[in-house]
Parts: structure tokens; sequence; C-alpha cells
């Protein structure tokens, strides 16, 4: 398995543009999580869906963030517009099913940067 | 709101030490505790998954253990090497409530094995 794929590795955009994330989630996992990393606050979870459904989306920052699943295998993060603070890694995650009984894997992530 | 802590922060140790890490949560209710792994500008690899039913699990080199009633978990590494460089990091869920799925993690220890 190719494990959960994440588009593009790095972005690099300025102020006020609208940024688009990706995510692949592994093959037969129906549960899918965004999280952020920076260094002031560590990892947090911005949504994450079961079965396409948006769960709990209370992560979220602001409303210049949303983020779709239009079907099983493909997942999106836009923000816009962008804004330098939102400077961070992006990463998508996946696991067999809503409830913690199985490892959620995470993919390499996105480095984002906002002029 | 539930909190994860990891102590040390940071951890320096000579090749060939068994060591230990430790996260603890305020929540002892029922939980399932994952260990991470991290390096430098990568994603996270999990290491192992705990369930609330079990006390421990272990996977060649490493052994984590977790005690629901006092609320901590250690991830105890054999005869350390200079290729487990990384930082660790361990993540909780409750199996209900409103917080269904997530995952909530600690900060992260950063180990370094001097050869």
């Amino acid at each position: 398995d190719a494990g959960v794929i994440q588009s593009p590795r790095h972005e690099v955009t300025e102020m006020g543009q609208e940024v688009t994330l990706r995510c692949k989630p592994i093959s037969g996992h129906n549960s899918l999580f965004w999280y952020r990393q920076t260094m002031m606050r560590g990892l947090e979870l911005l949504i994450y869906f079961n079965n396409n459904v948006p769960i709990d989306d209370s992560g979220m920052p602001e409303d210049r963030f949303s983020a779709k699943m239009p079907n099983a295998s493909f997942s999106t993060l836009k923000i816009q517009p962008s804004e330098p603070r939102d400077s961070a890694v992006y990463f998508c995650a996946s696991r067999l099913g809503l409830a913690p009984y199985n490892e959620q894997f995470f993919g390499p992530g996105t480095r984002l940067t906002v002029l | 709101k539930q909190e994860v802590t990891q102590i040390p922060a940071a951890l320096s140790v000579p090749e060939g030490e068994n060591l230990v890490l430790n996260c603890s949560f305020t929540d002892s209710a029922i939980y399932n505790l994952q260990w991470f792994r991290q390096d430098p500008g990568k994603g996270l690899t999990s290491l192992l998954l705990i369930q609330s039913s079990q006390r421990e699990q272990t996977s060649g080199r490493l052994n984590a253990s977790l005690d629901k009633s006092s609320g901590r978990s250690t991830l105890y590494i054999a005869a350390s090497q200079p290729g487990d460089s990384a930082t660790y990091l361990c993540a909780g869920a409750k199996t209900g409530g409103t917080s269904y799925g997530k995952l909530t993690f600690g900060q992260g220890t950063i180990l370094t094995v001097h050869p």
C-alpha cells in the first residue's frame, strides 16, 4: 500500500492567495483527519470525516478554512484568503473506523509558507 | 479538556542505554494510547497502539505500557541506537462522548542518541 498521499509536499504562496491541499487516504480507511503542526502549538486537529461526512470541525480556526471529502479516496483542505500565520505543516491521516481501536496513519505532510 | 503531557521534553543518551519516555493524561477514563515517532521534516510513524483492555504492547526493542488507574503510559526503548533519534509523541483517545474518535497529542519528547 502506498500509504496516505498528500500533495503538494511544499507550497509557497503570497498573502491573500487561495491554497488547496490534497489528501488520498489509505484504501479501505473510512476515517480521515486533517491536522496542523507548528512549533508554538504542536499538533492540532482541524477536522475529521467518517464515511465522507464531517464529524467535527471545531478545530478549524476560522471561516477562511474549509474542507471537503467528495468521495472515499480524496479530500481537500482549502484556505482562502491565506495569511502568514497559516504557515505550518499540514498533515492528513486516515484510519479504519471512527473508533480509535485501530492505528491512525499519517501522510508526509504539506509544508505551507505564506509570505 | 483532555490534556496529554510528555516528560521529559528532551532527552540525550549514549548509544546502548535503555530509556523510558513518559506520557500522562488527565482523564483516566477508558483510553486508547498510540505512540508515534516523527523524524525531522517528516510525518508521524505509528509505533504501538495499546487498547483500553490491554496493559502493554511490544514491537522489537520497543515496549509500551498503559496504566489507566494512574493515567500514565510509558515507552521503553531497549539498547538505544543513533537511528532512534527522533521526536516521540503519545496520543490518547476516549472511546465515548463528544471526543469520540479524536486523538489528543502530547508535545513530544525529543530523543537524541549519540554514538
